[in-house]
């Protein structure tokens, strides 16, 4: 079974400094699907990033991107010049490569991010 | 365009009750999970469905059972409600026919469950 480790529990930011979260995984597999989840406090889970394990590349979209080494399964979360709206919970998630489309996530227990005016 | 939409968005309810959470899945999408979330966790994978069928579960016990209607829309029903039960429940929706790299998970705001 996949595990997802976050442990930081909390975490505080200036507001347009820069802030990584993170994030190690536990998994045999050697393809799988990686995301940062935002849950603001709406409570909708909303999709920050995601990275593909075949990939080498880093994703980023925008101000977030990701440093995902897949040898320490390791996915950490950078964003840049923070913003108020960015406050929030992260989560890390993992998914299968193998057990076919829309298959179940597996979430870390999230990281509290504020963001100091 | 609606997104996916959950009703009730809180429910109290009394130890050993029945409840029913409903989805509405984000328009065009045909696949339906949920997830419960406890507070201060990451959400926890409870089943899937697919084509009226439930295609994956978690480790829950079978209190915890499910529906999919032929609109796509799903239920769930939890009996015997224990205090432990008491979390936020999420509804997810994607499109079966888009899988991998193509799959875009789409989320409710969840039903806020308290059992006293």
């Amino acid at each position: 079974a996949q595990t997802v480790t976050q442990s930081q529990p909390e975490m505080s930011v200036q507001e347009a400094e820069t802030v990584t979260l993170s994030c190690t995984y536990d998994t045999s597999e050697s393809d799988y699907y990686l995301f940062w989840y935002k849950q603001p406090p709406s409570r909708q889970m909303i999709l920050v990033i995601r990275q593909e394990a075949y990939k080498q590349q880093n994703a980023t979209e925008n101000r977030f991107s990701v440093n995902f080494q897949k040898a320490a399964k390791s996915f950490s979360l950078k964003i840049s010049d923070s913003q108020l709206g960015d406050a929030a919970m992260y989560f890390c998630a993992y998914r299968s490569y193998y057990t076919g489309a829309n298959s179940k996530l597996t979430f870390g227990k999230g990281i509290t991010l504020s963001v100091r005016p | 365009d609606a997104g996916v939409t959950q009703s009730p968005t809180h429910l109290i309810k009394t130890r050993g009750q029945q409840v029913t959470l409903r989805c509405s899945p984000k328009s065009g999408h045909d696949t339906v999970s949920w997830y419960q979330q406890a507070l201060g966790q990451g959400p926890q994978f409870i089943f899937q469905y697919y084509e009226e069928e439930e295609r994956q579960r978690g480790n829950f016990p079978d209190r915890f059972s499910g529906h999919q209607f032929p609109n796509y829309s799903s239920e769930l029903n939890v009996n015997a409600l224990l205090l432990g039960d008491s979390a936020l429940y999420l509804c997810a929706s994607s499109a079966h026919r888009d899988s991998g790299t193509n799959e875009k998970l789409f989320f409710g705001s969840g039903t806020q469950l308290s059992v006293l």
